[in-house]
């Protein structure tokens, strides 16, 4: 059980396009996904706490209007990253915790961004 | 200062040795810690999930919490080659759902064959 997927795992896109990434819970419901991004060897940073039904609420130096987020169901999150430059390349991993469960997180197995 | 201080390692060791991980912390109304294991490439997957303090056997791993040192372990016995990766520590103050954790950085480890 707690098993969730994203898609795509990897995305090559050029500078200035825009690429979205999603992340479903498949096996249960919940109302908060967050989304990290990790570079080479580093922990994991939080962009973002996406809340279902809700704007989401974003880390003090993450821009909202380039990382877009949208928690439109209980199963289902997804990231945006809008006019894509090479220094956004890197790897975003979501994580989803359990409706009426506990704090735990479980999280999906990440998707690789390369912009050239 | 980070309010989660975890040795980035690597910590190599040879295959039927015994793992021993640790992360420290400032805040003391952490009560809630986890550990995740990591591979390269791949998203975090839940080992260990603890209230307060005392210890916690699944297995192979064993999870311990000294709340008054502010002090975390997680010991892995009888070690495999497919034991290699990260691990992470995290705590929250909080127990229910939706609450941000904090993480350490993540100690990487090599099991030797």
């Amino acid at each position: 059980g707690a098993v969730v997927s994203q898609h795509p795992s990897w995305v090559i896109c050029k500078s200035g396009t825009s690429v979205k990434i999603e992340c479903r819970s498949l096996d249960f419901q919940a109302t908060t996904m967050f989304w990290y991004r990790q570079f080479p060897k580093q922990s994991l940073m939080l962009m973002a706490t996406s809340n279902e039904g809700s704007k989401a609420t974003y880390e003090q130096g993450v821009e909202k209007d380039k990382f877009l987020i949208n928690h439109a169901s209980l199963t289902l999150s997804t990231l945006t990253v809008t006019s894509a430059h090479p220094e956004d390349s890197s790897f975003y991993i979501c994580s989803a915790s359990p409706t009426g469960g506990y704090n735990e997180q479980f999280f999906g197995p990440g998707t690789r961004l390369t912009v050239l | 200062q980070k309010e989660v201080e975890q040795d980035p390692g690597p910590l190599s060791v040879p295959e039927g040795a015994i793992v021993s991980l640790n992360c420290t912390y400032s805040n003391s109304a952490f009560q809630y810690f986890m550990w995740y294991r990591q591979y390269s490439r791949k998203g975090p997957e839940l080992l260990m999930y603890t209230y307060s303090s005392g210890n916690k056997e699944d297995g192979r791993f064993t999870a311990q919490v000294d709340k008054s040192s502010k002090y975390i372990s997680l010991f892995i016995r009888d070690s495999q080659p497919s034991d290699s990766a990260t691990y992470l520590c995290a705590m929250s103050a909080i127990k229910a759902a939706g609450n941000k954790l904090t993480f350490g950085g993540g100690t990487r480890v090599l099991v030797k064959p």
